[in-house]
């Protein structure tokens, strides 16, 4: 079972922001750097942020990443319609030894 | 570019072995960390297991811990999983990934293949 917790889906109309919470504890998001990845449909996931707000070389900055405390959030502005994926977060977590990736949602692009 | 290649995959009955394989090339493979994902059809990811770049560390999730074992070659540029006494919940496509550094715990994965399918079924 996933211990980090996120929004089963979220939706907007193109050029809508769009944001993504994901919730986890002092073990993980609360001591650890935040992840996010990009899963389009029938591919692979994608790493969207590192390091709870930067961004990989050649994704817009449109997508933005934050955390305060034991949560974080993504934000996708200037929604489009290949924006319409999974997302998930990811952090290591210290009392399991291990990654921990969350429940992900899934954006939808009305 | 880094490429991720997995192979190994299929079907297998509960109780037996498979043997994965990831053939990695486009980036210096002994200076990173290696790590294994996996996700059972429509659902979400799961980690499963990392692997330091000079495989002194290592981490299993608790679902796999005891059953399944993470190596790597670096001469081969190389990494594997054996998983034994395999379970109709390990099910799922099997993903490598190239971790962000040498730590497995210092950082996630950056870069991931495009998955191989394990069915655990009689």
């Amino acid at each position: 079972q996933s211990v980090l917790t996120q929004p089963p889906s979220a939706s907007g109309t193109p050029g809508q922001r769009v944001t993504i919470s994901c919730s986890g504890s002092t073990s993980n998001i609360g001591t650890n750097y935040l992840y996010w990845y990009q899963q389009l449909p029938g591919t692979a996931p994608k790493l969207l942020i590192y390091r709870n707000n930067q961004r990989p070389s050649g994704i817009p900055d449109r997508f933005s990443g934050s955390k305060s405390g034991t949560s974080a959030s993504l934000a996708i502005s200037g929604l489009r319609s290949e924006d319409e994926a999974d997302y998930y977060c990811a952090s290591w977590d210290d009392s399991l030894s291990g990654h921990v990736f969350g429940t992900g949602t899934k954006v939808t692009v009305l | 570019e880094v490429q991720l290649a997995e192979s190994g995959g299929g079907l297998v009955q509960p109780g037996r072995s498979l043997r994965l394989s990831c053939a990695a090339s486009g980036f210096t493979f002994d200076d990173y960390a290696m790590h294994w994902v996996r996700q059972a059809p429509g659902k979400g990811l799961e980690w499963v297991s990392g692997i330091s770049w000079n495989s002194g560390s290592i981490g299993y999730a608790d679902s796999v811990k005891g059953r399944f074992t993470i190596s790597r070659n670096n001469a081969k540029k190389s990494l594997y999983l054996q998983m034994n006494s395999l379970r109709p919940e390990d099910t799922a496509f099997y993903y490598c990934a190239k971790g962000a550094t040498v730590s497995v715990a210092a950082a996630g994965p950056d870069y991931w293949g495009q998955g191989t399918l394990v069915t655990v079924s009689s």
